[in-house]
């Protein structure tokens, strides 16, 4: 069974800059979510999606994120403009089940450099 | 609001050692899931074990064991007989009634 992909892997963009990331998860997968991660500290929740429904983006900066999931099976992530503050690894993972006890599984990331 | 503490930021043993990762968490939430993850080098978070606050029952898979105490609040994670393939950066992982919510790591460094 293929995991979660994401691409691009690495991405170097100046701040103000836009820049997009996207993610496949595990087939059969109804919910996904995406993390950011600074260097140095656990994932953090960005938003997460129960097939293209938005459950929790409490913690989205929205005025610079955005994310979509139109057909309930990829996404994509959107920052623009990027700050320097942006800089991190962001995770795209999904899990078979919406609810909280339901394991989830990861991508290999796309670290994000602003400069 | 819940929060997951891992004391140890990093973690130093020589190859055979046993070595215990910590893991303290505070939650208001009667039902609640914790879980670790282990993040090697390569980045990919992976999934290792996931406990309910109602199972107090120790596990053990192979070299891992994991022991759950909800009269301290804790869930530690022991590695007996530690390989130079353990070397990654470890996180405890909680979840109630809202999202995941992932301590801060802990590095392992096993040297040969």
């Amino acid at each position: 069974e293929a995991g979660v992909a994401q691409s691009p892997r690495y991405k170097i963009i100046e701040k103000r800059q836009s820049v997009a990331f996207w993610c496949n998860p595990i087939s059969g997968h109804a919910t996904l979510y995406w993390y950011q991660q600074i260097l140095g500290q656990g994932p953090k929740l960005l938003i997460q999606f129960q097939n293209n429904g938005v459950v929790d983006d409490s913690q989205l900066p929205k005025d610079r994120f955005s994310a979509e999931r139109l057909k309930g099976v990829d996404s994509t992530l959107k920052i623009q403009p990027a700050k320097l503050e942006d800089s991190a690894v962001y995770l795209c993972a999904s899990s078979s089940g919406g609810g909280t006890g339901y394991e989830q599984y990861f991508g290999p990331g796309t670290r994000l450099t602003v400069t | 609001a819940q929060k997951v503490t891992q004391a140890q930021t990093e973690i130093s043993v020589v190859e055979k050692e046993d070595v215990t990762l910590d893991c303290v968490y505070e939650t208001r939430d009667t039902t609640y899931y914790l879980f670790w993850y282990k993040q090697p080098p390569s980045g990919e978070l992976v999934f290792l074990i996931r406990r309910n606050s109602f199972d107090e029952q120790n596990e053990i898979s192979g070299r891992y064991s994991w022991n759950f105490q909800k009269s301290t609040s804790s869930f530690n994670f022991t590695i007996t007989a530690s390989q130079v393939v353990d070397s990654a950066v470890y996180f405890c992982a909680l979840s109630g009634y809202s999202t995941l919510t992932f301590g801060k790591g802990t590095m392992l460094l096993v040297s040969p």
